[in-house]
Parts: structure tokens; sequence; C-alpha cells
């Protein structure tokens, strides 16, 4: 079956450090791919999304780019900030499935210290 | 335009009772689907409502059930409440459901904990 695979936490980072969170995945079929972001106390909110290999998602400075060829969805952010704190979730949807049905990986915890 | 809506936001119960979540979707979505969220397992896919019909579901046992009503409201049902069932519950709208490209919208979920 689908499965999302993602770095352990917590990631600790001052602020203004670059990012990067590593996603990999497994699918059978030609997935879209995500990444959401849950602060504390809240639910998951989207960051950005990937449909097709090489596009390429964005959204307040986060960056992933759909590699088929490695099977990645990695998370890069240049210059992160406090408020950045959170847990980050990556996630597909394969479009063999009917509705909306999503895979997540584990949650990487980030931490930015000012 | 008012969010997700989830209630209630805590609940206590002891095993073997059951419980009964509600989700409110935004208004004019027809697609309401539910998670659970554990520390141990991260975040499963309970079950997806459509027009009122079960479209998708996870590999939860039949002890999980929900439904969803005319008006897109959705309930999900957990009967003999066990141990491990304490999770947060979240719940998440989107216009159609179909297709993957549709973004969804999330509650801020419903803490559950078993005694």
């Amino acid at each position: 079956g689908d499965s999302v695979t993602q770095m352990e936490g917590p990631v600790t980072l001052s602020e203004e450090a670059c990012l990067t969170i590593n996603c990999t995945y497994t699918a059978t079929g030609y997935p879209s791919l995500f990444w959401y972001v849950q602060y504390p106390g809240e639910g998951l909110q989207l960051l950005l999304k990937a449909t097709k290999a090489d596009d390429k998602g964005s959204n307040k400075g986060f960056e992933a780019t759909y590699r088929k060829e490695t099977t990645s969805f990695h998370l890069e952010k240049g210059s992160v900030q406090v408020s950045d704190s959170a847990v980050y979730f990556c996630a597909l949807s394969d479009l063999n499935n009917a509705g909306n049905m999503l895979t997540f990986g584990g949650g990487t915890r980030l931490m930015v210290k000012p | 335009k008012a969010g997700v809506t989830q209630t209630p936001r805590y609940l206590i119960k002891t095993r073997g009772q059951q419980v009964t979540l509600s989700c409110s979707p935004i208004s004019g979505h027809r697609s309401v689907s539910w998670y659970q969220q554990t520390p141990g397992q991260g975040l499963q896919f309970l079950f997806e409502y459509f027009s009122e019909t079960q479209r998708n579901k996870g590999n939860f046992p039949g002890r999980f059930s929900g439904r969803q009503f005319s008006n897109s409201r959705s309930e999900m049902n957990v009967s003999t409440l066990e141990l491990g069932d304490s999770a947060l519950y979240l719940c998440a709208s989107s216009l159609f459901g179909a297709g993957s490209n549709e973004k969804l919208f999330f509650g801020s979920g419903t803490q559950l904990s078993v005694l």
C-alpha cells in the first residue's frame, strides 16, 4: 500500500537558519503530494502541494519539488522564523482512490529559537 | 466564512462506553473525512462521506462508524471504547472530495481520553 516516510524530529534551529525536512513516499499510482502544518492546539492547514512530477509547490517562503525519480518531496525554507515552530506533515493522495483519502507521514516537529 | 467546527473539544470516557463526535463542515462543502491522530500511529484515515454516502473507509474495526446528514454535517461513533482509542479525532471538509487536487480544511479536533 501507499506510505510516506519523513525525518523524525524534533528539528531545532535558530532564527534565520535554513530548513530541510526530508520526505519520501511509496505509491502504486500517480500521487499528488502535500505538506500540511499543525500549530499547537489547532487542526492541520495545507501549506503547499504538487500534483505531478517536477512541479514545485510554494507558500509563505516554503518550497517543495515533486521528484518522481527519487520519490521525494522535501520541504525547504531559506530563513525560518520563530512563528514557523509547528509540526509538519508530508502526505500523499493517490489518484486511484476516489475521494479524499490522504496518507500521512509521522510528522516532524520544528522548533525555532530566537 | 466559518471554518470546520468539531464538538466537543475535549471528552473523557471510560472503557466500554460509547462516544459520538460531531463535525460541521464549511458551508457548501459536501465531503467530510475523519482522521485519528495518536503519538504512536500518527494520522490515520478513518472514513470519508460524500452526499450522505460512505465513499472510502480506512483500516479500523467495526466499532468505528460514521454517518452524514443531508446538511453535510457528520458524526462518528465509537462503541465499546478501549484505552487505545484515546486520540485526537480530526475532521476535514472539502467541496466535492473528488480527485486529489482539492484542498482539505481541517477542524481543531476532538481530544478523546479513555480511562
